[in-house]
């Protein structure tokens, strides 16, 4: 199984301001990828990541709202810009472990006032 | 597009019973099936992975069935114990391992 630290694990931040996610494994995967879940709902795939290229972005979310790092093979960053009460969400960061299964970092509980 | 629903949203019971969640889903053409537990405020934890081709896996008190054909999978939970309390997550890989999530169930197991 891949050991997923994820940093930091929750923060609260001023409206308007920037908050940059780190994700680290333990391990070399091609794919990371990172999901949002508001209060109350399930898990949405924000985008995926791949290193040496561009992310790939899901319906309803951009990359100016989100960029997104993918420096190596072991780490990426997801970055919550120009933030607004709305973007209070837990924010996850996942890969592809051995057949197949998906782990999850602990999560970053983002509160933004 | 895939839909996938949870039912029931919320369930307590009491220490000791067997209990069933289930996991609906709209479009039968899927790679294969997670069921996640969430605790609260934290990330997700792997419970079992089937795939497409498989009816069943097991882990301990665990056990979850796939259908394809009637679009469902259920979760059993043996001889709940209060340590199961969890928000029980499924979720479909369709496509280039992208996971489409159901709502959850929200389990409470009282002493």
């Amino acid at each position: 199984s891949a050991v997923i630290s994820q940093k930091p694990s929750r923060d609260i931040c001023q409206r308007g301001t920037s908050l940059t996610i780190q994700c680290q494994v333990d391990s070399q995967v091609t794919m990371m990828f990172w999901y949002r879940q508001q209060p109350g709902q399930s898990l949405t795939l924000i985008a995926t990541a791949n290193q040496g290229s561009e992310a790939t972005y899901e319906s309803g979310f951009v990359i100016d709202k989100f960029p997104i790092s993918r420096p190596n093979l072991t780490f990426s960053t997801l970055t919550v810009s120009n933030m607004s009460p709305e973007d209070s969400s837990i924010y996850l960061c996942s890969v592809e472990g051995n057949r197949e299964k998906l782990f999850f970092g602990s999560g970053t509980q983002l509160s933004v006032l | 597009k895939q839909e996938v629903t949870q039912i029931p949203a919320a369930l307590s019971v009491p220490e000791g019973e067997n209990l069933v969640l289930n996991c609906s889903f709209t479009d039968s053409a899927i790679y294969n099936l997670q069921w996640f537990r969430q605790d609260p405020g934290k990330g997700l934890t792997s419970l079992l992975l089937i795939q497409s081709s498989q009816r069943e896996q097991t882990s301990g008190r665990l056990n979850a069935s796939l259908d394809k054909s009637s679009g469902r999978s259920t979760l059993y939970i043996a001889a709940s114990q209060p340590g199961d309390s969890a928000t029980y997550l499924c979720a479909l890989i369709s496509g280039y391992n992208k996971l489409i999530f159901g709502a959850g169930t929200r389990l409470a197991v009282h002493p």
